[in-house]
């Protein structure tokens, strides 16, 4: 893949448990994105990190970011059955115009 | 508008056939992207447009893919004779000015079927 891996691909929980989710990426980056994908909709940005940032959160969601190791990770909290989707890192890679770079992403199923 | 809307929402088309699937951008923002998703996983870039032009097109299958984006008017994404191989959901995204670094944005997308 253009992107790297992200794993594990799919990832089946009970709700309130949390997950976790890594991605690895190949070129040096200005910043990486994570995104949601529900069943047959678009995609939905969920945070953004940038290089020199290590973690950030938003709500229930926790990033990690490792420049040195090219690797970043999303943690759910508590998670609920509508966290139920697919979840998609996203790089600019080398590009300067913009485009994105998408990891395989991983299909996270909460259980209620 | 406020989202990024996409048109129609499924598209059926026999192989050689042309198809055209449209996107209208948020209201101001410059940035556009086209994505094509194939079996719910990759996604591959295909163009970018900064506002009328076109800002990265190196994702495009030249020889039948076209794109424009014209003021005052919904982008578009063109594919001359399609191949079964087309199959796949397209998605439109648009992003801010000031950067296109910034999160995109993407419309519900466009599934395209070809028979």
């Amino acid at each position: 893949s253009q992107q790297g891996e992200e794993d594990p691909q799919a990832l089946s929980i009970q709700e309130g448990e949390n997950a976790t989710m890594n991605c690895s990426y190949k070129t040096s980056i200005n910043n990486l994105q994570w995104y949601r994908q529900n069943s047959g909709r678009g995609l939905v940005h969920l945070i953004l990190i940038r290089s020199n940032e290590r973690e950030k959160h938003s709500g229930r969601l926790r990033v990690t970011l490792d420049t040195s190791k090219k690797s970043s990770s999303l943690l759910i909290t508590a998670s609920r059955a509508a966290d139920t989707a697919s979840y998609f890192c996203a790089t600019h890679g080398s590009s300067n115009t913009g485009k994105l770079i998408f990891g395989q992403g991983t299909t996270l199923q909460v259980k209620p | 508008g406020e989202e990024v809307a996409q048109t129609p929402k499924h598209l059926v088309r026999g192989e050689g056939q042309k198809a055209k699937l449209y996107c209208a951008p948020i209201k101001g923002h410059s940035y556009v992207f086209w994505y094509q998703q194939v079996l719910k996983n990759e996604f591959k870039f295909l163009i970018s447009f900064q506002n009328e032009n076109v800002f990265d097109e190196t994702g495009m299958p030249k020889e039948r893919f076209s794109a424009k984006c014209l003021p005052n008017s919904p982008c578009s994404l063109e594919i001359q004779a399609t191949k079964l191989e087309d199959s796949a959901v397209y998605f439109c995204a648009s992003s801010p000015p000031g950067g296109f670094r910034n999160e995109q944005f993407f419309g519900p997308g466009t599934r395209l079927t070809v028979l």
